[in-house]
């Protein structure tokens, strides 16, 4: 099946942890996006990436860092020094502002 | 920067009623995108309905359809015939238009409206 896979869909880790989400996708798609969700909240973005080897913070990137080595992988690394990591988080990929969305991570620091 | 508002947090409608969801932006620029998404329990979003700024014929997609008003930057969404698997939280959003430019594609959203279809 074409689209956005993103692991794991449940994710928990300690204070003080680093973990990273996977977002891998067979669309082909230059640019590829991460996207956080908290309750009662729209998407809010963290990083976005147009070509390889290439990529931009957000409006939210403090405590997140992101890699794009390959054209269908852009994984997203959450940091010790992102103070408040639990949320719900989306990968897209698309052109134009028309989005294919990965089934999101959720991530819940214990 | 730019920025959307949805102000309706809920809505509701009854089955095969129709229901009008409200979002307003805030640009200062003349060609960007809007469009509606949608996101179910399963919590993965799906695109509804795309707007070009520059069309002034405004956008269909089966029972999906926007009242684009680029004066008063307002983009509604209409669900004809509603139904129940049409429950879900939507979302307006907008981009720049334009390739190439370092914000092409980023899309900024309103917070959601959550809508409820009854039987």
């Amino acid at each position: 099946d074409g689209g956005i896979t993103q692991s794991p869909k449940y994710l928990f880790r300690k204070e003080g942890q680093n973990v990273t989400l996977s977002c891998e996708q067979n669309l082909n798609h230059d640019a590829m996006y991460w996207y956080r969700q908290d309750p009662g909240q729209g998407l809010r973005l963290i990083y976005y990436s147009q070509i390889v080897n290439d990529f931009q913070k957000g409006d939210i990137a403090e405590g997140y860092s992101v890699s794009r080595e390959k054209k269908e992988s852009f994984p997203l690394t959450v940091t010790s020094a992102q103070k408040n990591p639990t949320a719900f988080y989306l990968c897209a990929a698309g052109v134009s502002g028309e989005l294919f969305f990965g089934e999101g991570s959720r991530l819940t620091v214990l | 920067a730019q920025t959307v508002t949805q102000s309706q947090p809920e809505m509701s409608v009854q089955e095969a009623e129709t229901v009008t969801l409200s979002c307003t932006y805030d640009t200062s620029e003349s060609d960007y995108y809007l469009f509606w998404y949608k996101q179910p329990p399963s919590r993965q979003m799906i695109l509804v309905i795309r707007q070009e700024a520059y069309k002034q014929q405004n956008a269909t997609e089966n029972r999906f359809s926007v009242n684009f008003q680029k004066a008063a930057k307002s983009f509604s969404l209409k669900i004809s015939d509603s139904q129940l698997g049409d429950a879900a939280m939507y979302f307006c959003a907008y981009t720049e238009y334009g390739g190439g430019g370092t914000s092409y594609g980023k899309l900024t959203f309103g917070q959601g409206t959550i809508l409820t279809v009854h039987p």
